[in-house]
C-alpha cells in the first residue's frame, strides 16, 4: 500500500528552539494534513494543505505542500512544553476518496 | 455532543471472542470514519460512512471486521473471532460533510487488547 515516511522519528529540543520535521512519499498526494496526538487522545488537526507550493501558518506552526506533491514539512517556532506529542502527516491520494494515509509520526520532546 | 465519543475506552477480550466498539459522532456530522492505530504507528484507515451507507470499506483487513451505522449517527465496529494481532487503538472520526474542508474530529479511541 501507499507509505509515508516521516523524519526525524523522534527529537529532543530545548524550550524556545525552532523545530522542523518532514514527510515524504513515493506517491503524489492532492491534500496534506498535519496532526498532533497527545497520549491517550485522538489526533488533532493542525494544518491542512490543498495546493502544491502552498505555505500555511497557524500561530507558531507553518507547513508547506511540496512542489512535487510528494512531500511536506512542518515547522514549529519558539517551542513550548505543550508542544510535546507525536506529529503525524497524512496524505489524501485523490479528491474523491475519503481515506487518508498517515505517516508513522515524529515524537517531539521539549526540555525546559 | 461536544466531541466524538467512543466506548468503551478500554476493552480486554480473549482470543476468539466477539467484540463491539461504539462511536458517537458529533451531532449533525454526516461523515464517519474508523481508523486503527497500532503501537508506534500512525492511524490506518478502515472504513468510511456517508450517512447510513459504507462509502468505502477498502481498509477493513478481512471479513472478521464489520461496521454499521443504521440510523446515520452512532456507528458500531464489530470484530469476530478476535486475534492477538487485532490489539490496537481503534479511532473514530466524524466531519460535517465529506472532505477535510469541513473538519475531521477524532475521538479518544478504544484500546482493544486481545489476550
Amino acid at each position: 500500500g501507499q507509505q509515508l515516511n516521516q523524519s526525524p522519528q523522534s527529537m529532543f529540543i530545548q524550550e524556545g528552539e525552532d523545530v522542523s520535521m518532514n514527510c515524504t512519499s513515493s506517491s503524489i498526494f492532492n491534500t496534506w494534513l498535519w496532526y498532533k496526538q497527545d497520549p491517550g487522545e485522538g489526533p488533532v488537526l493542525l494544518i491542512a494543505l490543498y495546493k502544491a507550493g502552498e505555505l500555511t501558518s497557524n500561530g507558531r506552526l507553518t507547513a508547506q505542500f511540496g512542489i512535487t506533491r510528494k512531500d511536506s514539512f512542518l515547522n514549529i517556532s519558539a517551542s513550548i512544553p505543550s508542544d510535546v506529542g507525536i506529529y503525524f502527516c497524512a496524505g489524501q491520494l485523490d479528491n474523491y476518496g475519503q481515506n487518508f494515509v498517515f505517516g508513522p509520526g515524529t515524537r517531539l520532546s521539549v526540555l525546559p | 455532543g461536544a466531541g466524538v465519543s467512543q466506548t468503551p475506552s478500554n476493552k480486554v477480550t480473549e482470543k476468539g471472542k466477539y467484540v463491539e466498539l461504539r462511536c458517537d459522532p458529533i451531532s449533525g456530522h454526516t461523515a464517519l470514519y474508523w481508523y486503527r492505530q497500532s503501537l508506534g504507528q500512525g492511524p490506518e484507515f478502515l472504513i468510511y460512512f456517508q450517512g447510513t451507507g459504507a462509502a468505502d470499506d477498502s481498509g477493513l483487513p478481512n471479513d472478521r471486521f464489520f461496521a454499521v451505522r443504521p440510523e446515520g449517527s452512532v456507528s458500531t465496529l464489530k470484530i469476530q473471532r478476535t486475534e492477538r494481532g487485532d490489539s490496537a487503538v481503534y479511532l473514530c472520526a466524524s466531519s460535517l460533510r465529506p472532505g477535510v474542508l469541513y473538519g475531521y474530529t477524532f475521538g479518544s479511541g478504544t484500546r482493544l487488547t486481545v489476550v
